[in-house]
């Protein structure tokens, strides 16, 4: 059972390329969600969504965009790098009934 | 804004002590605290979460204390372990809401 599976695990673009972070889970989870994280930040959610072709905003969605084409798949997508985009980015997924968050292991992004 | 606010940022104690990490929130509408625990290199892992209803949740070493009045609650951790040594992010969300909001993250060390 591999849980939340994020790939790559680390990437260094050059400003204004682009890039898609992949996020699979084999749980079944409804609901899946892209956090980033910065130093002394915490996460902040970009994206999240609550089941195959629904997607929403989360607090910091500028510069990205997501699809959910199946259950068990969440890609996030960068158009045009920029530094501000440096990060780790999390991808996590829970159950309809549940709270808990299942947490994938991060990309580390670095944009230069 | 940060809508859960977290202290200390780091925290140092010696193997057996009581280390306390405590965050605050303003948004009454939250119903859900969750702590996550996050080693070096790895996505935050679901730790302990506990609901208003109640004012104190333990399981095994790890204990939340819940103020309601005061929209506070804090995470105990008795006899501590360098094993525990890790960063620690409180969290709140609303009712029925897909934003988690974090905290900004306790580092602990916990000295053999």
């Amino acid at each position: 059972n591999a849980g939340v599976t994020q790939t790559p695990k680390f990437r260094i673009l050059k400003i204004g390329q682009s890039m898609t972070l992949q996020c699979a889970q084999d749980m079944n989870h409804n609901y899946m969600y892209w956090y980033r994280q910065d130093p002394g930040m915490g996460l902040k959610l970009i994206y999240y969504s609550v089941g195959a072709g629904i997607t929403d905003k989360g607090e910091v969605p500028n510069g990205y965009n997501v699809s959910r084409s199946t259950t068990e798949d969440f890609p996030l997508r960068l158009e045009l790098a920029a530094p501000s985009q440096t990060s780790v980015y999390f991808c996590a997924s829970r159950d309809s009934g549940d709270d808990g968050y299942t947490f994938g292991s991060g990309t580390r992004l670095t944009v230069v | 804004q940060q809508q859960v606010k977290q202290s200390p940022q780091s925290l140092i104690v010696q193997k057996g002590g009581i280390p306390i990490i405590n965050c605050a929130y303003e948004n009454t509408a939250f119903d859900y605290f969750p702590w996550y625990q996050q080693f070096p290199g790895k996505g935050p892992a679901l730790l302990i979460a506990i609901r208003p209803d109640v004012s104190e949740k333990k399981e095994g070493r790890f204990t939340i204390s819940f103020n309601k009045s005061a929209k506070q609650f804090s995470l105990h951790i008795m006899d501590s372990q360098p094993g525990d040594s890790a960063t620690y992010f409180c969290a709140a969300k609303e009712g029925g809401a897909n934003n988690l909001f974090f905290g900004t993250g306790t580092r602990l060390t916990v000295i053999p």
